[in-house]
């Protein structure tokens, strides 16, 4: 079955520091979108992208983040300026249709990133 | 309030006999979907089951159903026959209709399930 995949699975930063987290959705998905997940906490809706355009961002989404489709097949997300409160896992997932109720997400493994 | 409440964090059963898993929401929407995922110690999020607020009857894939009493605003999972690979942690997770159908999924605190041998 196919399968998004995310890279690293694991990201030590400083704090301040910039990090990106890069994902590679199912190749005829159009959907694209980022959660996370903080230790013990639940699992939580940041973005989501379509034709090359944020649809949808949450509250946490702010001015610190941004999300690229650099190329016809990675789709990125990027912390400018890391704070530890950004530590947790990072879930990418993509779907081939948005106008459907029933339309499941397929998940990546997750990048767990630890700020320090 | 919590759209997705799951009250309990932790479930044991054991091997091969049935547990279920606790799912409440809460909206004002008719039209909603209801999802379960199961997450490994590996970290993936892997696609159980699905329930629509006008499907007719309770979802069932495999060994996995959905008690959906509509009335109560409840969604339940059900495994049968447990096995020692399905200890994992399960979200339960809503998609809200309108507007932003399709877009985001609001997921639960997670139980994390244990099968005993």
């Amino acid at each position: 079955e196919p399968e998004v995949t995310q890279t690293p699975s694991h990201q030590v930063t400083q704090m301040g520091q910039e990090v990106i987290l890069r994902c590679v959705p199912i190749s005829n998905h159009l959907y694209f979108y980022w959660y996370r997940q903080i230790l013990g906490q639940k699992v939580e809706f940041l973005v989501s992208f379509y034709n090359n355009e944020i649809s949808e961002k949450s509250e946490i989404f702010d001015d610190q983040f941004s999300v690229e489709r650099p190329d016809g097949s990675n789709f990125t997300l990027k912390i400018r300026s890391t704070k530890l409160e950004d530590s947790a896992m990072y879930f990418c997932a993509s779907s081939g249709w948005r106008d459907r109720l029933n339309e499941k997400l397929f998940f990546g493994s997750g990048t767990q990133l630890s700020v320090l | 309030a919590q759209k997705i409440t799951q009250t309990q964090p932790g479930m044991f059963v054991q091997e091969k006999e049935a547990v279920t898993l606790d799912c409440t929401y809460d909206t004002s929407d008719p039209s909603y979907g209801l999802f379960w995922y199961k997450q490994p110690s590996s970290g993936e999020m892997i696609f159980l089951i699905y329930q629509g607020s006008y499907d007719q009857q309770n979802a069932t894939e495999g060994r996995y159903s959905l008690n959906f009493q509509k009335a109560r605003k409840s969604a339940n999972l059900v495994i049968s026959a447990s096995q020692l690979g399905d200890s994992a942690m399960y979200f339960c997770a809503m998609r809200e209709g309108g507007e932003t159908s399709g877009s985001r999924l609001t997921f639960g605190e997670g139980t994390q399930l244990t099968v005993n041998p």
